[in-house]
């Protein structure tokens, strides 16, 4: 089966630019979640929904991250306008009940 | 805020030894799951465990729930290479959402050929 499905692996982009990171979480999960993994902050919980719906985005940086999930099958996390402090690596996981089962991830790079 | 307290760190052992880490807080878990990450990779699933006392192996792994609900532990017995990584253990509160999930820093391991 498929695991969950990041895209793109790598983006490199200049401070300034909108950046749109995608997922595709495992058919059947009902609970999918944004995380960011810095050397300083480990993994951090941005948002995550059930069955589509947004539960807890109190994990977002600041105005300029959104995130969406318009179906069960595909969510997106934005950030617009992006700078270099971004630069991260960004995992989607999803899950049905516990445990959480993560993508590959995004490596952000803002220049 | 909710922390786990992860040790040791980071660990660097010769090929063929054995391995201990273990995750401790002060509040009570429901659940505790054992990830391993490698590099340019997220983190993969190696063991969840969902009641006090529960001794789960997959391989060489092996991981129990403590009896306090307070703690875990991850064993690895005859370490090889591709042991390499680093492990995170991750909690949830009896009552918690799946939001809450709490990840402990992480043990980096190293072996030695």
């Amino acid at each position: 089966d498929a695991g969950v499905i990041q895209s793109p692996r790598h983006e490199v982009t200049e401070m300034g630019q909108e950046v749109t990171l995608r997922c595709k979480p495992i058919s059947g999960h009902n609970s999918l979640f944004w995380y960011r993994q810095t050397m300083m902050r480990g993994l951090e919980l941005l948002i995550y929904f059930n069955n589509n719906v947004p539960i807890d985005d109190s994990g977002m940086p600041e105005d300029r991250f959104s995130a969406k999930m318009p179906n069960a099958s595909f969510s997106t996390l934005k950030i617009q306008p992006s700078e270099p402090r971004d630069s991260a690596v960004y995992f989607c996981a999803s899950s049905q009940e516990t445990p959480q089962y993560f993508g590959p991830g995004t490596r952000l790079l803002v220049l | 805020g909710q922390q786990l307290n992860q040790s040791p760190q980071s660990m660097f052992i010769q090929e063929g030894e054995d391995v201990s880490m273990n995750c401790t807080s002060s509040s009570i878990f429901n659940t505790w799951l054992w990830y391993k990450q490698e590099p340019g990779e997220g983190p993969v699933l190696l063991i969840a465990l969902y009641k006090a006392g529960e001794l789960t192996s997959n391989g060489r792994l092996t991981a129990q729930f403590g009896i306090t609900r307070k703690d875990s532990f991850l064993n690895i017995s005859a370490s090889i290479p591709s042991d390499v990584g680093i492990y995170f253990c991750a909690g949830l509160k009896t009552g918690g959402s799946q939001g809450n999930l709490i990840f402990g820093k992480g043990t980096k391991l190293s072996v030695k050929p």
